[in-house]
């Protein structure tokens, strides 16, 4: 166990809808990063945040935002949905900045229909 | 851009054979590498890293040494178990301020008795 923690654990939807996921990072960790992990893609980055400011971004897509509460835990937003959009999302905390070593949670399974 | 290749899966042993699976990374700098393993429905966990050439990291009985000539930084283990099998990444983050975890494709390692 990580100690990262994501809900859902599973999410089915429709295209051109929006949903949000959730991540709480470790306890004491104030990064927070978000990954998408699809067949044809692979692992990639999204974007980070850093004690609620957003501090490097990956290939995010427009329609994708994010972003970290005072209390650290951290929201994904995805919006009009495509079939595309279908994928594992990873959040992964780390106690800094610099992102050397990065905590993993479960991931949240995305399937858009 | 900064990469990292691995072999392609997925590699097929039987219990108690030794295991290589390859990784090479092209970076601008001196980056930190990583080994993350994926098992079957769960997230990413780190199983070890090397910081600076000529470094060895090892975990549960696997082992990768950094080798800055050759820009590889090869996973081995002596003698797998069924338990082993999973997926594994091998990725890179440069130490120059932050920089996003970039990683491989991943190599499905699948142990049979």
């Amino acid at each position: 166990d990580s100690g990262v923690t994501q809900t859902p654990k599973h999410l089915i939807t429709a295209t051109g809808q929006r949903v949000t996921l959730r991540c709480s990072p470790r306890s004491g960790d104030l990064s927070v990063y978000w990954y998408q992990q699809s067949l044809d893609q692979g692992l990639q980055f999204l974007i980070q945040y850093y004690n609620g400011e957003e501090r490097a971004k990956g290939n995010i897509l427009e329609r994708f935002s994010a972003q970290q509460f005072p209390d650290l835990h951290s929201e994904l937003n995805l919006s009009s949905l495509e079939l595309g959009d279908s994928a594992l999302y990873f959040c992964a905390s780390s106690e800094d900045t610099l992102g050397e070593t990065q905590y993993f949670g479960p991931g949240t399974r995305l399937l858009v229909l | 851009g900064d990469s990292v290749t691995q072999m392609e899966g997925p590699v097929t042993l039987s219990e108690e054979a030794f295991l290589t699976i390859n990784c090479t990374y092209t970076a601008t700098g001196y980056p930190s590498l990583f080994w993350y393993v994926q098992y079957p429905g769960e997230g990413l966990q780190l199983l070890l890293k090397a910081t600076k050439a000529d470094d060895k990291g090892s975990n549960k009985g696997f082992e990768a040494t950094y080798r800055k000539e050759t820009t590889s930084f090869h996973l081995e283990k002596g003698s797998v178990q069924v338990s082993d099998s999973a997926v594994y990444f091998c990725a890179l983050v440069m130490n120059t301020g932050f920089q996003k975890l970039v990683f491989g494709t991943g190599t499905r390692l699948l142990v049979s008795p």
